[in-house]
C-alpha cells in the first residue's frame, strides 16, 4: 500500500492553463511534506511544507498543505512548456526509533503543449 | 560549491561483479541517502544514513549494502549484481530528513 499517492500521474494541458496536483498521505508522525520538480536529470527542490494552511508561493508556483485532510496540493499557473516535468512529492516516515526514511510518490507527469 | 557527486556516472556490467557507486557532499548534512528510479515506479529509497555509523534500510533495500565512516561519504555497494538492478540510481543529502534533500546528478547501471 502506497503511503504518499499522488493524482493524476499524467496530465496533458496547453500553455497558459492552470494545473492543480495532489499529494495525500498517511498521518502518522508528521513532520513535512516536500515537493520537487524533475526535468530530465536529477529532481529539484520546490518547497517544503510544515504548517497547515499557509502557502508558499515561488512565482507562477505556489501550494499548500491542509494537516486535516492529509493533502498538499501544488498550483502552477500560467503554465510553460518549461513548466514540462515530473513533480513528486515526499514525506518522511519513521522507521523505529529516531530513524526516518524519506518516501516519494509515483510523481506527476506533466506535458504541457504549445 | 554546495553539491553532491556521485562517480560513476554511467556503468555497464555484468551480472555477479561486484561495484561501489561513490556519493560524496560538501555541505556537512547529516542525512545521506541512495534512490532508485525506475519507469512507473517513481523515485524508492534503498538506504539512508541518519549520521556517520547510523545506516537503515529504505523502502528497497535488498541486493545493497551501504556504509557511513566519515560525514561526506556515502558509498553504495552491490556485493552480486542482477539484470534487476538495473536502474538510475541518485545520492542526496540534506541537513536532516525533513529538510531539502540536494541531489547528485545520478548514476545510470545496466547489468547484463
Amino acid at each position: 500500500e502506497d503511503k504518499v499517492v499522488q493524482s493524476p500521474l499524467s496530465l496533458v494541458v496547453h500553455e497558459g492553463d492552470t494545473v492543480t496536483l495532489n499529494c495525500s498521505y498517511e498521518v502518522t508522525n508528521f513532520r513535512s511534506l516536500l515537493w520537487y520538480k524533475q526535468e530530465k536529470k536529477a529532481p529539484t527542490f520546490l518547497f517544503m511544507l510544515t504548517s497547515s494552511g499557509i502557502e508558499k508561493k515561488s512565482g507562477r508556483l505556489s501550494s499548500i498543505l491542509d494537516k486535516k485532510e492529509l493533502f498538499s496540493i501544488l498550483n502552477i499557473t500560467a503554465t510553460q512548456t518549461g513548466d514540462s516535468a515530473i513533480y513528486l512529492c515526499a514525506r518522511p516516515m519513521n522507521s523505529g526509533g529516531s530513524n526516518y526514511k524519506l518516501t516519494f510518490g509515483k510523481g506527476t507527469l506533466l506535458t504541457v503543449n504549445p | 560549491e554546495a553539491q553532491v557527486t556521485q562517480n560513476p556516472r554511467y556503468l555497464i556490467t555484468v551480472t555477479g561483479k561486484k561495484l561501489t557507486v561513490t556519493c560524496s557532499q560538501n555541505m556537512n548534512h547529516e542525512y545521506m541517502s541512495w534512490y532508485r528510479q525506475d519507469p512507473g515506479l517513481g523515485l524508492r529509497q534503498i538506504y539512508y544514513s541518519m549520521n556517520v555509523e547510523v545506516t537503515d534500510k529504505g523502502d528497497v533495500p535488498e541486493g545493497y549494502k551501504v556504509s557511513r565512516k566519515e560525514k561526506r561519504n556515502f558509498p553504495l555497494i552491490l556485493e552480486s549484481p542482477s539484470p534487476n538492478q538495473t536502474s538510475l540510481y541518485f545520492c542526496a543529502s540534506s541537513l536532516s530528513v525533513s529538510n531539502e534533500q540536494y541531489f547528485g546528478p545520478g548514476t545510470r547501471l545496466t547489468v547484463t
